[in-house]
């Protein structure tokens, strides 16, 4: 597509639900990353995948927050028994591989944004 | 203490005015630092990247990084309106992906 897509735009839902937030990276993307981001603060890195492996996962906050990326393109960010301390932007981002083996420009998507009540 | 400290502002200057941002950091192992623009409910679009200390420019915009201080900073210059948005410092390791952002810093240009 022409930029990182995701959805839903706007997701509300109560305390102690599972929410599932998309995110469809660049064509060709390899890098996929996933970033929260709190009103008036800059993102705060989740976790990423090169391809369809997670590489590092060190800034999911608990064991509550997962994601998958099966194919190595869309992936998936899952939140279980949702809590009022989730509530904020979650982005996704993408970029492709360098010829040296680093990452060129990230890409962010509009983000979803989620409220917990 | 945060690994990259930002001023957030908010920062209001005139048009045409010379623009200052900046951010520093604790952790030496950065090795790539970037400037992100972001509107708002947009989200964060790259502006400037390099690599090691050193000065880069594109058009209005020059980046610093000097490493011995840890401090990077971005100018604007001949300031518009429309660069009027919050500005993102962030760095990352040698063969880590993992970006750490600054607060980022709100800046408003008066026409």
């Amino acid at each position: 597509g022409a930029g990182v897509s995701q959805s839903p735009r706007y997701k509300v839902t109560k305390r102690g639900q599972d929410v599932a937030l998309r995110c469809d990276p660049i064509s060709g993307h390899v890098s996929l990353y996933w970033y929260r981001q709190a009103l008036g603060q800059g993102p705060e890195f989740l976790t990423y995948f090169n391809y369809e492996a997670q590489q590092d996962k060190s800034g999911l906050p608990n064991d509550r927050f997962s994601a998958e990326r099966p194919e190595g393109s869309i992936s998936t960010l899952t939140i279980q028994r949702t809590e009022q301390r989730d509530s904020a932007m979650y982005r996704c981002a993408s970029s492709l591989i360098g010829d040296e083996g680093e990452s060129t420009e990230a890409f962010f998507g509009q983000g979803t944004r989620l409220t917990v009540v | 203490q945060k690994e990259v400290e930002q001023d957030p502002g908010p920062l209001s200057v005139p048009e045409g005015a010379i623009v200052s941002l900046n951010c520093t950091y604790s952790n030496s192992a950065f090795q790539y630092f970037m400037w992100y623009r972001q509107y708002s409910r947009k989200g964060p679009e790259l502006l400037m990247y390099t690599y090691s200390s050193g000065n880069k420019e594109d058009g209005r915009f020059t980046a610093q990084v000097d490493k011995s201080s840890k401090y990077i900073s971005l100018f604007i210059r001949d300031s518009q309106p429309s660069d009027s948005a919050t500005y993102l410092c962030a760095m990352r390791n040698f063969g880590n992906e993992k970006l750490t952002f600054g607060t980022g810093t709100r800046l408003t240009i008066i026409p």
